[in-house]
């Protein structure tokens, strides 16, 4: 079945860039997500990208997609302390998601 | 325009009881999602509504759990008889006819005692 991995936790300094790594499994997948969620909150839609590019950038957010590899990626550039949050990845399987278990990212002033 | 509402925001409640929640898509949202989050067991899809049709139930966990659309702009997941193993933060999301991203609402912290 669909299986979305992350790596579980990063830790950066305030200004330096964050990249969040994330491989999907199912080839078929028509968007993939980002999704960011703070303590206490839901789930909000950071970005997406269409399969059939390979990148997309969005102010200090830029995606990154390896479709050979199935792996996705996420860098924020100029990383802020309010970037601090759980960064989930999801592939889409029809109108289904299958999310990942969430990066934790730690920004240190 | 108002996102995806969820209620309560918190219920707590003792184990036994009847627990109900609550979600209103955004409108002109046809599927409407409901997921379960635990530290165990992240986020898992419990069952997916197209235009008010159960599409798929397979994350439901057992039969206490049912989950309801009588319309298009109002959903309930029932927990009956709820069990501390419940406690869990609980979303709804939806999307539109032409798909894309799933919108969630701030979810219903449900803690059973």
């Amino acid at each position: 079945g669909e299986d979305v991995e992350q790596s579980l936790f990063l830790s950066v300094r305030e200004g330096d860039s964050s990249v969040i790594n994330c491989t999907y499994t199912d080839s078929s997948s028509t968007y993939l997500y980002w999704y960011k969620q703070e303590p206490g909150a839901g789930l909000q839609l950071l970005t997406y990208i269409f399969s059939n590019m390979d990148m997309k950038q969005d102010q200090r957010l830029t995606v990154l997609l390896n479709k050979k590899d199935k792996h996705l990626s996420l860098r924020i550039a100029d990383t802020q302390t309010g970037d601090s949050a759980i960064y989930f990845c999801a592939e889409s399987s029809g109108n289904k998601l299958v999310f990942g278990a969430g990066t934790i990212l730690r920004v240190k002033s | 325009d108002a996102g995806v509402i969820q209620s309560p925001r918190h219920e707590v409640t003792e184990m036994g009881q009847e627990v109900t929640l609550r979600c209103k898509p955004i409108s002109g949202h046809n599927s409407l999602f409901w997921y379960r989050q635990t530290m165990m067991r992240g986020l898992e899809l419990l069952i997916y509504f197209n235009n008010n049709v159960p599409i798929d139930d397979s994350g439901m966990p057992e039969d206490r759990f049912s989950a309801k659309m009588p319309n298009a702009s109002f959903s309930t997941l029932k927990i009956q008889p709820s069990e501390p193993r419940d406690s869990a933060v609980y979303f709804c999301a939806s999307i539109g006819p032409s798909g894309g991203p799933q919108h969630f609402g701030d979810g219903t912290r449900l803690s059973i005692l």
